[in-house]
């Protein structure tokens, strides 16, 4: 089974704070996604990597960073966390080669900026 | 850009009954998946389809691929408790002739699954 693990389930930050989220998957695929998941706008995609040091913005890449120094690896980076950055965040991965589009999911984390 | 039309935006059945909801959208897609996402979790793949046409059942869950490749449902049959959640449709559009593959999936804004005990 793909397994695709995020670093907290809940966290809890101030205003300013840098905040690092990580996700791992040990299933040697090559696309990796970050998402943030808000009621009323479902799912809107961030960053995505299609490769150890490659990095693509998606939909609202603004106020955020990410770095892909591994593989497996894939992390993502609030420079200065602001209230409206307060959302459930959610890591997923794919492979690239074969066609397939299917999405493997973290169990997300809920972070909270006060 | 692309865009997926979910609907219903949220259901509520008695246990038992069976379900239906589905995505539409005004592109063409190459592929469509179904997730489920629980309270609290992340989404979980249900059902993946690739060609127009394509019926495939997970169980309980039924997902059908449009024929114009613009549409997508899931259906439940004897709904039980455990299948409350978020249900999702996602697409990947068919890319024109030329363009480098794009690896990204658009997501429905999901239908919410209410059970009535």
């Amino acid at each position: 089974d793909v397994k695709v693990t995020q670093s907290s389930r809940y966290l809890v930050k101030r205003t300013g704070e840098k905040v690092f989220l990580e996700c791992v998957q040990d299933m040697d695929h090559e696309n990796m996604f970050w998402y943030r998941q808000d009621p009323g706008l479902g799912l809107r995609l961030i960053y995505f990597s299609y490769d150890v040091k490659m990095k693509e913005k998606g939909d609202i890449p603004e106020g955020y960073s990410v770095s892909r120094e591994k593989k497996e690896r894939f992390s993502l980076i609030l420079e200065s966390a602001s209230t409206n950055q307060t959302s459930m965040y959610l890591c997923a991965s794919s492979l690239r080669a074969g066609g397939s589009y299917e999405q493997y999911f973290g169990p997300g984390t809920r972070l909270t900026v006060t | 850009g692309q865009q997926l039309n979910q609907s219903p935006q949220s259901m509520f059945i008695q246990e038992g009954e069976d379900v239906s909801m589905n995505c539409t959208s005004s592109s063409i897609f190459n592929t469509w998946l179904w997730y489920k996402q629980d309270p609290g979790e992340g989404p979980v793949l249900l059902i993946a389809l690739y060609k127009a046409g394509e019926l495939t059942s997970n169980g309980r869950l039924t997902a059908q691929f449009g024929i114009t490749r613009k549409d997508s449902f899931l259906n439940i049959s004897a709904s039980i408790p455990s299948d409350v959640g978020i249900y999702f449709c996602a697409g990947q559009v068919l890319l024109k002739r030329g363009m480098n593959r794009d690896d990204k999936i658009i997501f429905g804004k999901g239908t919410r699954l209410h059970i009535l005990p």
